[in-house]
């Protein structure tokens, strides 16, 4: 079965680091998603792509996120300099057909940890 | 904004039955459903999309009320499998905008 792959599965580093989290979308699916989970705040949607251009970000904190697509196999995120409340799961999802009516398929996460 | 599911929580005896409720202030084209469970990624369920049809996948169904701007998702016979916590993710149109999920409905059947 088609999958998203995301690595790594789990960060454990320092505040203050730069963290990269990747993300190969499955293949054909022009939609890509990032996704930030914790216990108090559920499930943020924090940007999304639609051929490989970001249509949305305003959930990102600008200062020290940045998400890319540097061609259709892969979707980067990154945090400089991490914060200990950046600590959380990252999902993200790729989805096909160019419309919100098409199902996200998620990738296993990246799990994060900012000492 | 964040749509507002409930309940937050509910626990289950096998076999009994359950609905959990996804409602949004904006006005809505269509409503996915996952499920999640403990350490896991979240697992599309089915999409409603605008004109109130109601959907089923095995014993797990939903219907969705434009007017009303709400989906409800209703488990019947509930086996153990349905456990985990459920979303609801609607969206305001086709255009590809996607608003965000709502905080989630943690389900636990017991035996």
């Amino acid at each position: 079965d088609a999958r998203v792959t995301q690595t790594p599965r789990h960060k454990v580093t320092e505040m203050g680091q730069e963290v990269t989290m990747r993300c190969q979308p499955i293949l054909g699916h022009n939609t890509v998603f990032w996704y930030r989970q914790t216990m108090m705040q559920g499930l943020e949607l924090l940007a999304y792509f639609r051929n490989r251009a970001p249509l949305d970000d305003s959930g990102m904190p600008k200062d020290r996120f940045s998400a890319e697509m540097p061609d259709a196999t892969l979707a980067t995120l990154k945090i400089q300099p991490s914060e200990p409340r950046d600590s959380a799961v990252y999902f993200c999802a790729s989805g096909g057909g160019g419309s919100v009516g098409q199902p996200q398929h998620f990738g296993d996460g990246t799990r994060l940890s900012i000492l | 904004q964040q749509p507002v599911q409930s309940p937050q929580a509910v626990i289950l005896r096998e076999g009994e039955d359950a609905v959990i409720n996804c409602s949004s202030s904006k006005a809505l084209y269509s409503v996915h459903w996952y499920r999640q469970k403990h350490g896991e990624a979240p697992i599309f369920l089915m999409i409603l999309l605008k004109g109130g049809e109601q959907k089923g996948h095995d014993k797990i169904s939903a219907s969705f009320n434009e007017k009303k701007q709400q989906s409800s998702l209703y488990l019947t016979a509930s086996q153990l499998s349905y456990s985990g916590t459920y979303f609801c993710l609607p969206s305001n149109s086709n255009s590809g905008y996607a608003l965000n999920f709502g905080k989630g409905t943690s389900l636990l059947v017991t035996p």
